[in-house]
């Protein structure tokens, strides 16, 4: 079946403008994570979803950042007033459930931000 | 907090040579080990993983042990190819519902 698919592959914004960074996990997963990976470093955790709830949001930088998961589907990253420090890869990552540090995370393509 | 540490890269490789990338972590509690690979262009691919101490995890020839004394998960294969140059992200997962944990990475081009 499909995989994680993220749109758009590319944004290019400037200083101060808002963004909505799109995440449409595999069907059926309920568990749905935000990474963060900057140029040369590993993925850093944003915000994890379980259905339509934030679970943890400890990771989201500051309160310019925000997620939604409305239906407990597809979600929604969204940058307010955008700085050039947010320019980095954004993944989205779903697993079948959460609550098992076992569960395989399904990783998309990644959505790259350019903050000019 | 919890954390990874692996190898810097670049690693350079020829054609059939052996590989290790090291990879060690902290952690509370009893994580699950993982290793995952982006090649060029690609999403985050989930290469193996292990649960509990002394399982090894393996998949297209790569392998990789839990050792819970050394708190290691070292990547290991005994002949790379020139599909194999990719960039390699070891990570755990603590129990509960907890985010994966990244390193920074390894990338490992190998040359025919």
């Amino acid at each position: 079946g499909a995989g994680v698919s993220q749109t758009p592959s590319n944004k290019v914004t400037e200083k101060g403008k808002y963004v909505e960074l799109r995440c449409d996990p595999i069907s059926g997963h309920t568990a749905l994570y935000w990474y963060r990976q900057s140029l040369g470093q590993g993925p850093e955790f944003l915000i994890y979803f379980q259905g339509t709830g934030a679970a943890d949001d400890s990771g989201l930088p500051n309160d310019r950042f925000f997620a939604v998961r409305p239906e407990g589907s597809v979600s929604t990253l969204k940058i307010q007033r955008t700085e050039r420090g947010d320019s980095a890869v954004y993944l989205c990552a779903s697993s079948l459930r959460s609550g098992g540090a076992t569960d395989t995370q399904y990783f998309g393509p990644g959505t790259r931000l350019t903050v000019l | 907090g919890d954390s990874v540490t692996q190898m810097e890269g670049p690693v350079t490789l020829s054609e059939e040579a052996f590989l290790t990338i090291n990879c060690t972590y902290t952690a509370t509690g009893y994580p699950s080990l993982f290793w995952y690979v982006q090649y060029p262009g690609e999403g985050l691919q989930l290469l193996l993983k292990a649960t509990k101490a002394d399982d090894k995890g393996s998949n297209k020839g790569f392998e990789a042990t839990y050792r819970k004394e050394t708190t290691s998960f070292h990547l290991e294969k005994g002949s790379v190819q020139v599909s194999d140059s990719a960039v390699y992200f070891c990570a755990l997962r603590n129990s509960g519902n907890t985010p994966l944990v990244f390193g920074k990475g390894t990338r490992l081009s190998v040359i025919a």
